[in-house]
Order: C-alpha cells, then sequence, then structure tokens
C-alpha cells in the first residue's frame, strides 16, 4: 500500500544546532515533494519544493535533499532558533497532494 | 482578499445535524483541496478539484460527505447526519495549476468542527 512516513516522535533540539526531519514513502513515484511548516492552530505554510532530478535545495537556513533510490526526503534547519518551533509536514504528488502526519519540532533557548 | 478564505472559523453542532463548510481560494487558482486535521494528526485527503475535470473524491469517508464547487471557484464541502468522529479541522487549499505542476498550495486557517 501507499505510505508517506515522518518521524512520529517530536524532535527536541537545542538553539544552534542543526535539526534533521525525515520523509520516507512507499509505492509512490513523485515528481516532486514539498515541505510546509504548521503552527498551532494555523494552516500549513509552503517551505520548499524540491523536484525527482534534483539531489538538494536550500533556502536561507533550510535545506532538502530527495533521494528517489531510497524513497527518502531529508529536511535539514542550521542554526536553529527557537521561532523554528513548529510542526513540519512533507507532501509529495501523487495524483493529488498527499501529505504526511508531520514532526513536532521544538528548539529549546 | 489574498488568500483562501473559509467560514466558519468554527462551528458547534449537535450530532446528526448536516453541516456546510465554504472555502473561497485565492482568485484564478484553478485546484481547490479539501483535507481533515484531527488533533495531533497528520492531513487527510478528502477532495480535489481541478477546473472543469471530474473531481478526485477518493478521500471522502464516507457518503454522509460531499462537496462542490460552483463556477470553478467558491466551494461547499456538506457533511450530512453528523457523528462525533466527524470532528476536525476541516482545511482547504487552492494552487494556481494541477498538482502535478508542483506550484504551491495555499492553505486557509481552517474551519474548526466539533460534534457533541
Amino acid at each position: 500500500s501507499q505510505k508517506i512516513e515522518q518521524n512520529s516522535e517530536a524532535l527536541n533540539i537545542q538553539e544552534g544546532k542543526t535539526a534533521t526531519l525525515t520523509c520516507n514513502y512507499t509505492n509512490y513515484s513523485p515528481a516532486y515533494l514539498q515541505w510546509y511548516r504548521q503552527d498551532p492552530g494555523r494552516g500549513p505554510v509552503f517551505l520548499l519544493l524540491i523536484r525527482e532530478n534534483e539531489k538538494e535545495k536550500r533556502k536561507e537556513r533550510l535545506k532538502v535533499t530527495f533521494d528517489t533510490t531510497l524513497k527518502q526526503s531529508l529536511f535539514h534547519i542550521t542554526a536553529s532558533q527557537p521561532a523554528d518551533s513548529a510542526t513540519y509536514l512533507c507532501a509529495l504528488e501523487g495524483g493529488k497532494l498527499i501529505f504526511g502526519q508531520g514532526t513536532e519540532l521544538s528548539v529549546k533557548p | 482578499g489574498a488568500g483562501v478564505s473559509q467560514s466558519p472559523s468554527n462551528k458547534v453542532t449537535e450530532k446528526g445535524k448536516d453541516v456546510e463548510l465554504r472555502c473561497d481560494p485565492i482568485s484564478g487558482h484553478t485546484a481547490l483541496y479539501w483535507y481533515r486535521q484531527s488533533l495531533g494528526q497528520g492531513l487527510e485527503f478528502l477532495i480535489y478539484f481541478q477546473g472543469n475535470s471530474a473531481p478526485d473524491k477518493s478521500g471522502l469517508p464516507s457518503d454522509r460527505f460531499s462537496a462542490e464547487r460552483t463556477g470553478g471557484s467558491v466551494s461547499t464541502l456538506t457533511i450530512q447526519r453528523t457523528q462525533q468522529e466527524d470532528s476536525a479541522v476541516y482545511l482547504c487549499a487552492s494552487s494556481l495549476t494541477d498538482s502535478a505542476s508542483g506550484n504551491t498550495i495555499y492553505f486557509g486557517e481552517g474551519s474548526w468542527l466539533t460534534v457533541v
């Protein structure tokens, strides 16, 4: 069956460290993968898109990798700040946009 | 407005009643999605409209759920004979073109439904 899986446990890190979140998928061949941020009580907000022919994408302190062989995307936030605390969702194109369950990130000062 | 607008923002209804949730997408966006998010859970796909194509209804959980999109713009999600398990945030999103294009999708702030 088709699945998108993200770390179900919350990730707690210290300010200044790099946060790494994982998104794995099975039985999809997505043309692209997207990452979103969701704050409590708000709708998700788009962060980055990476296409199947791209290995890596960067935007300011954010970096996304996409390995179509491993069927995995990694999302990194470098020099993390308490303001980065939120839930991060990956989404892939499978005829429509399908989301993972999200990983909650908490950055402690 | 500039963003996706949803109404009502909060709705408390009695079990067995029907509810209608409305979504106004960003002007000019041809793709419109409905998702459901239960407390602490991820986004569950419900339905996807793209232009004049037949909607993808594969995510609707039961025949109590239906949605329409009139004139390629505003969409209404209807839940008939609501049950307590329908309590969730219903999120609407829109994008400029179809999902295969990779366009960003923009979410509304959601309609929080509580069935008592």
